[in-house]
């Protein structure tokens, strides 16, 4: 089975802090995204990533960034983390793009920004 | 543009009783549609998809569901579910190049 790892399960961050999120996928799938997920407001993407190295804006991505340096490998990065933030992140990944659509995900990690 | 809508927030129901959660999308490209469900604290996973072919789709644990063209719609059903379906479900629709969800259904079952 594919197996999508993220390194916290619960973060706990200041404001104006610099947050790191780490995603790390064994199946060597070719594309991988980030999601954050709200009560309501379901899931929303905030960056994906079809190959190492590139990255891909997607419909919430202000305040973020993101980082493939290597293929297993899918950081998101707060540059200053503010309460509007707080939310749970999810990770996913996808074999390549004729697969896209069907998503592993990571148990997801709830980052509270204080 | 793609998006889906999730009719109800909430589905309570009894154990063994029949459920339909409601989906409704809006596709400018071809009409590629799924549903995850999320178990509490669990990630994401796929239940089913429709890509083209038969309409009535079947997934996993019972879940069947039906694209409708001229509805816009893929209704999720299970003829009688049990107490460990219980979990928040997902509609989603195949964009470009990512899925957008919809807002989630929690369905809720009771003894």
């Amino acid at each position: 089975d594919v197996k999508v790892t993220q390194s916290s399960r619960y973060l706990v961050k200041r404001t104006g802090e610099k947050v790191f999120l780490e995603c790390v996928q064994d199946m060597d799938h070719e594309n991988m995204f980030w999601y954050r997920q709200d009560p309501g407001l379901g899931l929303r993407l905030i960056y994906f990533s079809y190959d190492v190295k590139m990255k891909e804006k997607g419909d919430i991505p202000e305040g973020y960034s993101v980082s493939r340096e290597k293929k297993e490998r899918f950081s998101l990065i707060l540059e200053s983390a503010s309460t509007n933030q707080t939310s749970m992140y999810l990770c996913a990944s996808s074999l390549n793009r004729g697969q896209y659509e069907k998503l592993f995900f990571g148990s997801g990690t709830q980052l509270s920004v204080l | 543009a793609q998006s889906v809508t999730q009719l109800d927030s909430q589905v309570p129901v009894f154990e063994e009783a029949p459920v339909e959660l409601r989906c409704n999308y809006s596709s400018s490209v071809s009409v590629y549609l799924f549903w995850y469900v999320q178990y509490p604290n669990q990630g994401l996973q796929l239940l089913l998809k429709y890509l083209s072919g038969s309409t009535l789709v079947k997934g996993i644990n019972g879940f069947e569901a039906e694209f409708n063209k001229s509805q816009t719609s893929f209704h999720l059903r299970k003829p009688s579910v049990h107490i460990s379906d219980t979990a928040e479900y997902f509609c989603a629709v195949r964009g470009y190049s990512t899925l957008t969800f919809g807002k989630g259904t929690m369905l809720l079952v009771s003894p």
